[in-house]
This record gives C-alpha cells, structure tokens and sequence, in this order.
C-alpha cells in the first residue's frame, strides 16, 4: 500500500461547481497534513495545513478524518484559476527530520 | 525573502556526461530536501540534511546520485554518469529544522528541468 494515496482524476467540473478529493494515508501515528497546489510545469505551493478539528481559507475546507486515515479537499464556487493539480502530503513515518510524503496529486480543471 | 533558488533551470546533456544541480535554500532555514518528479511517479524524496548533515538518502537510487551540503546555504545534487531514465524535473525545498517542516510543510524552488538525450 502506497503511504499517501489520491486519485489522480482529471476532475474536469464547470465553474462554479463544488468538488471534493479525497485521500488516504498508511500511517496512524500521523501527526502533520497539508494540501499543496501545483501548477503545471511549476513548483509545489502549500494551499493550506489540515487540522484535527477541521479548518477553512475562503472557498476552501480541508477535512481531517483519523479513524479512517483519510484527509478531504473541498472546493467550494470553483473558478478558472483553480486549475491545477492538487497534492495531499503527511509527515514521514519516522516522525523524524521534517520528512514528508506527497500524493501523486488529483488533477483539477475548471472549465468556462 | 528571495526563496528557494535553483539553478540551473533547464539542462540539457548527453548520456554519461555530469550534472551538477544546485540549491540555496532560504536563509535561515536548516533543513533541506531534494526532490524528483516525474509523470510515472509522481514526487519522490531523493535525500535531506538537518543542519548540514544528510540524515535520510534511502530515495537516492543509485550510486551515481550523491548530495552534499557543505554550508547552510548551499547544496548541490550531482548524477554522475547521467542517464536517459534520471530525466526529470529535480526540486530543492527547504523548512526551519525538522518542526517547522511538520508546522508550516516546506517552501519549493522553481525546479531545474533535466533531459539526458
């Protein structure tokens, strides 16, 4: 089994739409989560750290779900410039040396 | 805050010539990754150091990978002989120590695109 697992898509969605990855992780004593951004042909950008109790940054909420290892993505009122892929990442199994593990990424594009 | 800074961007070199890729990481920060990317396998951890000093290159995949970081803003990734296979696009991304990282995740370079034809 994969440490972190995502669909990769594509999710190809309307504007204005709602859309939600999900993804998995293999390690129960995971403590830290993030969902990254990246466009294509770029570097990686942190979108925002998932937190236990659940947290949102505008038209986005990620959410945290330790009994069942897995970590959620929604996009709310999707825009154009929301197109790109998007990684779920969780800290190494050591829990040591800021290692952290990336998805393969889900693909988003937005369409007029 | 100037970032990550790679270079070079983009390299282009012949199979069994010598790539050198290089990374400053953001001042001040003491930890630092090197990165692989490629369609089939997605973002791979190659090797990171803590304080200058390389604490995990079990992603290195072969001898012909090595790393070094002699100062804290400083490190290089070098593939010696390269191959056609070690195509990719190679990331350096850096944290403050091992916390920040699980804190506040990792701040990327833009990437040096390598092609060995």
């Amino acid at each position: 089994r994969k440490e972190v697992e995502q669909d990769p898509g594509p999710f190809n969605v309307p504007e204005g739409a709602t859309v939600a990855f999900n993804c998995t992780y293999s390690n129960s004593a995971s403590q830290s989560f993030f969902w990254y951004r990246q466009d294509c042909r770029k570097e990686p950008k942190l979108l925002m750290s998932v937190y236990s109790s659940g947290n949102e940054d505008g038209r986005f909420t990620a959410q945290l779900n330790r009994a069942s290892q897995y970590i959620s993505l929604l996009i709310r009122d999707s825009k154009l410039s929301d197109s790109a892929t998007y990684l779920c990442v969780v800290n190494g199994p050591d829990n040591q040396g800021g290692k952290l593990i990336f998805g393969q990424g889900t693909e988003l594009s937005v369409k007029p | 805050d100037a970032g990550v800074i790679q270079s070079p961007r983009h390299e282009v070199t012949e199979m069994g010539q010598e790539v050198t890729l290089r990374c400053k990481p953001i001042s001040g920060h003491n930890s630092l990754f090197w990165y692989r990317q490629t369609m089939m396998r997605g973002l791979e951890l190659l090797i990171y150091f803590n304080n200058n000093v390389p604490i995990d290159d079990s992603g290195m995949p072969e001898d012909r990978f090595s790393a070094k970081m002699p100062n804290a803003s400083f490190s290089t990734l070098k593939i010696q002989p390269s191959e056609p296979r070690d195509s990719a696009v190679y990331f350096c991304a850096s944290s403050h120590l091992p916390q920040g990282a699980y804190d506040y995740g990792y701040t990327f370079g833009s990437g040096t695109r390598l092609t060995v034809v």
